[in-house]
């Protein structure tokens, strides 16, 4: 089935260090791919995505490129801050069935001063 | 105004209670649902509606009754929780598009 596989966490970083994040994926069909994020004690938001293979998706400094050779959507960040300190998940959803999406494990990040 | 509110957001209950989570969404998005994280972060979907129709049911105990008044809701009832049953549930909802926008959680503690 379709699955979703994260880099296991937790991460700790320095301020102004570069992340990465990786993300792999499996599916049946052509995907599109997520990345969300979840800080302290709140809910899931939306960070970047990208629908088809060869987009790049971008948001508050963090990129992502939807690698279908690779089946790969990994996160990227040139510098990151305290307030980057979250969970990260990478996820997906296939074809026209955008009432399921499958989330990975997350990575919990942690940057510290 | 917020977007996908959840009630309450703490709830600690004794095994075999019965409790409900409720949630609303302004959004006036057509397909809401539930999902389920447990102490690892691991995000599990439980139930997924369309326009007060179920359209997604996971492998959830029969003990799990979602129940969608109108769109713009979708509560939960749990009867005869258990410890595995600890967890944040978190609700969601979207709109033809894959992406889901999502409540703060409400953290269930069963002792």
């Amino acid at each position: 089935g379709d699955s979703v596989t994260q880099m296991e966490g937790p991460v700790t970083l320095s301020e102004e260090a570069f992340l990465t994040i990786n993300c792999t994926y499996t599916a049946t069909g052509y995907p599109s791919l997520f990345w969300y994020v979840q800080y302290p004690g709140e809910g899931l938001q939306l960070l970047l995505k990208a629908t088809k293979a060869d987009d790049k998706g971008s948001n508050k400094g963090f990129e992502a490129t939807y690698r279908k050779e690779t089946t790969s959507f990994h996160l990227e960040k040139g510098s990151v801050q305290v307030s980057d300190s979250a969970v990260y998940f990478c996820a997906l959803s296939v074809g026209t069935s955008y009432d399921k999406v499958i989330f990975g494990p997350g990575t919990s990040l942690s940057v510290i001063p | 105004d917020t977007a996908v509110s959840q009630t309450p957001k703490y709830l600690v209950t004794q095994m075999g209670n019965d409790k409900s989570i409720k949630c609303e969404q302004n959004l006036g998005h057509d397909t809401m649902y539930w999902y389920k994280q447990d102490s690892k972060k691991f995000l599990k979907i439980m139930f997924s509606y369309n326009n007060k129709e179920l359209i997604i049911n996971e492998t959830v105990p029969n003990r799990f009754s979602p129940k969608s008044p109108d769109k713009a809701h979708l509560n939960l009832h749990i009867n005869s929780l258990e410890l595995g049953d600890s967890a944040v549930y978190f609700c969601a909802s979207s709109q033809g598009a894959p992406q889901l926008f999502f409540g703060e959680g409400s953290r269930l503690t069963v002792l």
